[in-house]
């Protein structure tokens, strides 16, 4: 098993404009979580998922954002209508099955909008 | 309310110190606590994961312990190497699961 993956590792977008970042969890992981990171502070959470399921969204997860895991297995986020404040590190994390397993990251989206 | 406080924000030591990270949080009803690193631009890796039932967690030249009650852990990294400089996070995870994390501590260990 490779890990946690993340795709596209960088993105460079003209505000207005919509992306679309994906995550690869570990197979066997039913958890997947989405963070974001903006520079200098530690991630803040922003949705996660049980297997299809997306249980729980943070206040920071405004309108112009989604998320998705179709069939419990890869998630995306996508964000519309893009601001410069969107501009921050995209973390995805998955763990095995309860709220207290370990959570594995993967390397990160770089969003930069201008 | 959790939240997770790392001091300090900053570090600076010379190559081969021992040296204390330090990571505090408001509501000790905790599952278990977890230590990450990262390097600039990357993700976290995992370091060290304390279960609420215990007190410490060893990996090689780093050990991390956990005092529930006073709302503490610590991380100890003996004899320090330029690789280590990185940005250390402390996590716990709220009754969700989702992580709480502090705001880290950047550590520079010169050669």
């Amino acid at each position: 098993d490779t890990g946690v993956s993340q795709d596209p590792r960088h993105k460079i977008t003209k505000r207005g404009q919509n992306v679309t970042f994906r995550c690869d969890p570990i197979s066997e992981h039913n958890r997947l979580y989405w963070y974001r990171q903006t520079l200098g502070q530690g991630p803040e959470f922003l949705t996660y998922f049980q297997n299809e399921a997306q249980l729980e969204k943070s206040r920071l997860l405004s309108d112009r954002f989604s998320a998705e895991r179709p069939k419990g297995s890869f998630s995306t986020l996508e964000i519309q209508r893009t601001e410069q404040g969107d501009s921050a590190m995209y973390l995805c994390a998955s763990s095995l099955e309860t709220k207290g397993d370990e959570q594995y990251f993967g390397p990160g989206t770089r969003l930069t909008v201008t | 309310k959790q939240e997770v406080t790392q001091i300090p924000a900053a570090l600076s030591v010379p190559e081969g110190e021992n040296l204390v990270l330090n990571c505090s949080f408001t509501d000790s009803a905790i599952y278990n606590l977890q230590w990450f690193r990262q390097d600039p631009g990357k993700g976290l890796t995992s370091l060290l994961l304390i279960q609420s039932s215990q007190r410490e967690q060893t990996s090689g030249r780093l050990n991390a312990s956990l005092d529930k009650s006073s709302g503490r852990s610590t991380l100890y990294i003996a004899a320090s190497q330029p690789g280590d400089s990185a940005t250390y996070l402390c996590a716990v995870p709220s009754n969700t699961g989702k992580l709480i994390f502090g705001q880290g501590t950047t550590l520079q260990v010169k050669p």
